[in-house]
């Protein structure tokens, strides 16, 4: 069965740092993966979005960028984060075909002080 | 703005009740999906319907779908305090690799 891992859970950082998350998913080929971001108590933001390896596509302009350097393999990064960066992140995939479900990470909290 | 806005943004009720959330979207969808978030965890998928698809159940969970009017409505029967959790309604926006969710509706089920 299809899983996925997403780490850390949390992660507190200066500001001005750098920032990386990643994202790996198992038991499945060619995914298409996403990241969002969650403010609190609100809906998810779409921010980066891959149907390859080296393919990406960005939502929102920002201090933030993503790589996908092995098929399962999704990489969210920063050189240096600001206050507005701070977030619940998730990951996600979602499998070829008719439907369109998505399968979630179960989220990284980051706070930027 | 963005397709799929649920109603209400919370509701509150107590144990045994049922739960009704409504959501609105605005371009044309080939299917509506349900997800579920605890509290600081990633979504769950619950339930989707096509377009041709007028109502589907699945245990407790009932959608209808209208798509004259562009809605959906989620019915949890004989809610339980662990049905306690965020709901978000997400469309496909007629295709391509996007999923688009909406604000969700958050549920609190008192015991």
């Amino acid at each position: 069965s299809q899983t996925i891992h997403q780490w850390p859970a949390t992660l507190v950082q200066p500001v001005g740092s750098p920032l990386s998350l990643e994202c790996t998913v198992e038991g499945t080929s060619n995914p298409n993966l996403y990241w969002y971001r969650q403010a609190a108590g609100r809906g998810l933001q779409l921010l980066f979005y891959s149907v390859g390896i080296g393919q990406i596509s960005s939502e929102v302009p920002q201090n933030l960028s993503a790589s996908r350097p092995q098929d399962r393999q999704f990489i969210l990064s920063s050189k240096k984060l600001l206050l507005s960066d701070s977030g619940f992140y998730l990951c996600a995939w979602r499998s070829l075909g008719a439907k369109n479900i998505q399968y979630f990470g179960a989220g990284t909290r980051l706070s930027v002080l | 703005s963005q397709q799929g806005e649920e109603d209400p943004q919370a509701l509150s009720i107590q144990e045994g009740e049922n739960a009704t959330m409504n959501c609105s979207y605005k371009t044309s969808i080939n299917n509506l999906q349900w997800y579920r978030q605890n509290s600081g965890r990633g979504l769950v998928h619950l339930i989707l319907i096509r377009s041709n698809e007028r109502e589907k159940h699945s245990g407790r969970l009932r959608v209808t779908l209208d798509t004259s009017k562009k809605s959906s409505s989620l019915l949890i029967t004989a809610s339980r305090a662990a049905d306690t959790a965020s709901y978000f309604c997400a469309t496909d926006g007629g295709g391509g690799f996007k999923t688009i969710f909406g604000a969700g509706t958050r549920l609190f089920v008192k015991a």
